[in-house]
């Protein structure tokens, strides 16, 4: 099963808007986690929010997260042809051994 | 430093044949992943190690599906036998003790025909 919930299931925008993909998850966390994956590739680790933050900057990534509404979103600013992916979200559930879960991801287009 | 390695990138098998991955995730780090990848979905975790110890193999179908990590390095994931259904991309990761970051291998993209 899949926690973690990413909507919208794919995002179509031109180069230089913002992007904005959510994520919402079932049972409480230790922290949450954002990877992109390129066509054909493996998933490369964004960044990573802890329960007890609430936003967190890296470059133009900026990630939020609502603990009360289980749910976290990604804004990529300024948006290039370049970070066309899929981008997926993956919970560390609190309590108990370290299983983590994505959910089927955003796959994000950005025209040039 | 190296990243994740595994291989091979591309396996074409038939229906009923054995099947083998190997990984070399990032030295030091402590932790393996073995992910299977569906099109259009996310990573679903087959079986974690930790060193050489398997802590999570609940979603490994055992009846088919076996895994090793010898020495606490090098992960070998096996299928005997291959149904069509298990046509998917096969994902290693590994991470080290002290963080839940994960870094991923290429993946080994799997047809069963």
């Amino acid at each position: 099963s899949q926690q973690g919930e990413e909507d919208p299931q794919a995002l179509s925008i031109q180069e230089g808007e913002n992007a904005t993909m959510n994520c919402s998850y079932k049972t409480s966390i230790n922290n949450l986690q954002w990877y992109r994956q390129n066509s054909g590739r493996g998933l490369v680790h964004l960044i990573l929010i802890r329960s007890n933050e609430r936003e967190k900057h890296s470059g133009r990534l900026r990630v939020t997260l609502d603990t009360s509404k289980k749910s976290s979103s990604l804004l990529i600013t300024a948006s290039r042809a370049a970070d066309t992916a899929s981008y997926f979200c993956a919970t560390a559930p609190s309590g108990g051994s370290y299983i983590p879960t994505f959910g089927r991801g955003t796959s994000l287009i950005v025209h040039p | 430093e190296a990243g994740v390695v595994q291989s091979p990138r591309y396996k074409i098998i038939e229906k009923k044949q054995p099947v083998a991955f190997w990984c070399n995730p990032i030295s030091g780090h402590n932790t393996l992943y073995w992910y299977l990848q569906n099109l259009g979905q996310g990573p679903e975790l087959l079986i974690r190690y930790e060193n050489e110890e398997a802590v999570d193999d609940s979603q490994l179908p055992k009846d088919r599906f076996s895994a090793e990590r010898l020495k606490g390095v090098d992960s070998t994931l096996k299928i005997q036998p291959a149904e069509l259904g298990d046509s998917a991309v096969y994902l290693c990761a590994s991470s080290s003790l002290a963080t839940d970051t994960q870094y991923f291998g290429p993946g080994t993209r799997l047809t069963v025909l």
